[in-house]
């Protein structure tokens, strides 16, 4: 079955320092890999994705995530954190091929604090 | 705003009532997911529909979780007589197809408290 892994459930960070949360993901086949923010009180919304090609995903708001196949590692990254990038993060996985119905599997999130 | 439509937004119910929660998909959306997001935990698939179909139940409770999604009007997800370990963030998502490269709208979430 497949199953995603948020290694940090909290961090707390001061504004200016970097950001690398972990992802690993557990599943056989090829997979799509997906990060969401949720701003408190807020739906989810996307980050970035990785479907194919380049490993190194750049997305909204200065962030980005390296795929890492060897490792089934999918990390985000961002070089220096504002305020208001307080949230809840959660990477994701689905299966590619004929029998993906499109269904995401959600690691367990990350809550990030930021300080000012 | 043409994004996914959830409501009520917060909802409130007695153990043993049931519970309702819509979800209007972006228009031209024909494909529907629900997932439910426990405290302290992260979304887990519950089902995806399509129009008049229910094409994947396997996150759904056995028992007292139904849903639906009408050749017109919005998806319900329904919860017959709820306890309190139906207290959660329901969230609904709707693409244009299923498992497509652009990924999902998701709407802002109904929060159910039973009390």
């Amino acid at each position: 079955a497949q199953s995603v892994s948020q290694h940090n459930h909290h961090v707390i960070l001061s504004e200016a320092a970097s950001l690398e949360l972990g992802c690993n993901y557990s599943y056989g086949g090829t997979v799509n890999l997906f990060w969401y923010v949720q701003y408190p009180g807020q739906h989810l919304q996307l980050l970035l994705k990785y479907f194919s090609g380049d490993p190194l995903v750049k997305g909204i708001k200065g962030f980005e995530a390296e795929f890492i196949k060897s490792k089934f590692s999918f990390n985000l990254r961002k070089p220096s954190v504002q305020w208001s990038d307080t949230a809840e993060y959660f990477c994701a996985v689905n299966a590619q091929g004929s029998g993906n119905t499109g269904k995401l599997i959600f690691g367990q999130g990350t809550t990030l604090q930021v300080k000012p | 705003n043409a994004g996914v439509m959830q409501n009520p937004r917060h909802l409130v119910r007695r153990r043993g009532q049931e519970a309702r929660l819509r979800c209007s998909p972006v228009k031209g959306h024909s494909h529907v997911y629900w997932y439910r997001q426990l405290p302290e935990e992260g979304l887990k698939f519950m089902v995806y529909l399509q129009k008049e179909n229910i094409i994947d139940e396997s996150g759904m409770p056995k028992e007292r979780f139904s849903a639906e999604f009408p050749k017109e009007g919005p998806s319900i997800l329904r919860i017959q007589q709820v306890v309190r370990g139906d207290s959660a963030a329901y969230f609904c998502a709707s693409s244009y197809r299923p498992g497509e490269s652009y990924g999902y709208t998701f709407g802002s979430g109904t929060r159910l408290t039973v009390v």
